[in-house]
């Protein structure tokens, strides 16, 4: 019964230093997608991924980077923190184009 | 592009209240609708959905009927319970905006014993 698993849960972060969100789901959903969650403003798109190989930019993409290798895993690469991508991070995946999404419990980054 | 309203919080509601929380929305074509519920410290889950005009999504008592005409889909319940505190989502999702999943800000309620 694990889902989309997330990690880590927590990290703090100084500014200019790089880190990787790690994402991974066990159900071989094809659509996969990392959402920030900003007080006040809902979830917003950073990526996603519409299968193994295929990747496309959301909503908010500046900053970060993200590759499919395989159908599991999904990870969001933060290249240089700044204070501004901190944030809650989501990862959510679904078996198809369209239909629910099923959510990670969340990565909480703090970037000083 | 597509895009979700949801009515501004937060929302303090007694125990056994009526609640609703508006929802409209802005999309091309024919979205699918969701309801989703955050508890505190945890991720997003799905409450309910609906996928065509005039269909009603339910679960654990809420509900919420999709209205084309008037581009809605509000969240209601009856009798809301202490453990029912927690931040709702609003949300679409539509082949015209490449399958993407857009919420709305979420609205924070908290119900008092």
């Amino acid at each position: 019964n694990a889902g989309v698993t997330q990690t880590p849960k927590f990290q703090v972060l100084k500014t200019g230093q790089s880190m990787t969100l790690q994402c991974a789901q066990d159900m071989n959903h094809e659509y996969m997608s990392w959402y920030r969650q900003d007080p006040g403003m809902g979830l917003r798109l950073i990526h996603y991924s519409v299968g193994a190989g295929i990747t496309d930019q959301g909503e908010v993409p500046n900053g970060y980077n993200v590759s499919r290798s395989t159908t599991e895993d999904f990870p969001l690469r933060l290249l240089s923190a700044a204070p501004s991508q901190t944030s809650v991070y989501f990862c959510a995946s679904s078996p198809g184009l369209a239909g629910e999404l099923f959510f990670g419990e969340g990565s909480r980054l703090t970037v000083l | 592009g597509n895009s979700v309203t949801q009515m501004e919080g937060p929302v303090t509601l007694s125990e056994e209240a009526f609640l609703t929380i508006n929802c409209t929305y802005t999309a091309t074509g024919y979205p699918s609708l969701f309801w989703y519920v955050q508890y505190p410290g945890e991720g997003l889950q799905l409450l309910l959905k609906a996928t065509k005009a005039d269909d009603k999504g339910s679960n654990k008592g809420f509900e919420a009927t999709y209205r084309k005409e008037t581009t809605s889909f509000h969240l209601e319940k009856g009798s809301v319970q202490v453990s029912d505190s927690a931040v709702y989502f609003c949300a679409l999702r539509s082949s015209s905006n490449n399958n993407d999943m857009r919420f709305g800000a979420g609205t924070r309620l908290t119900v008092k014993p």
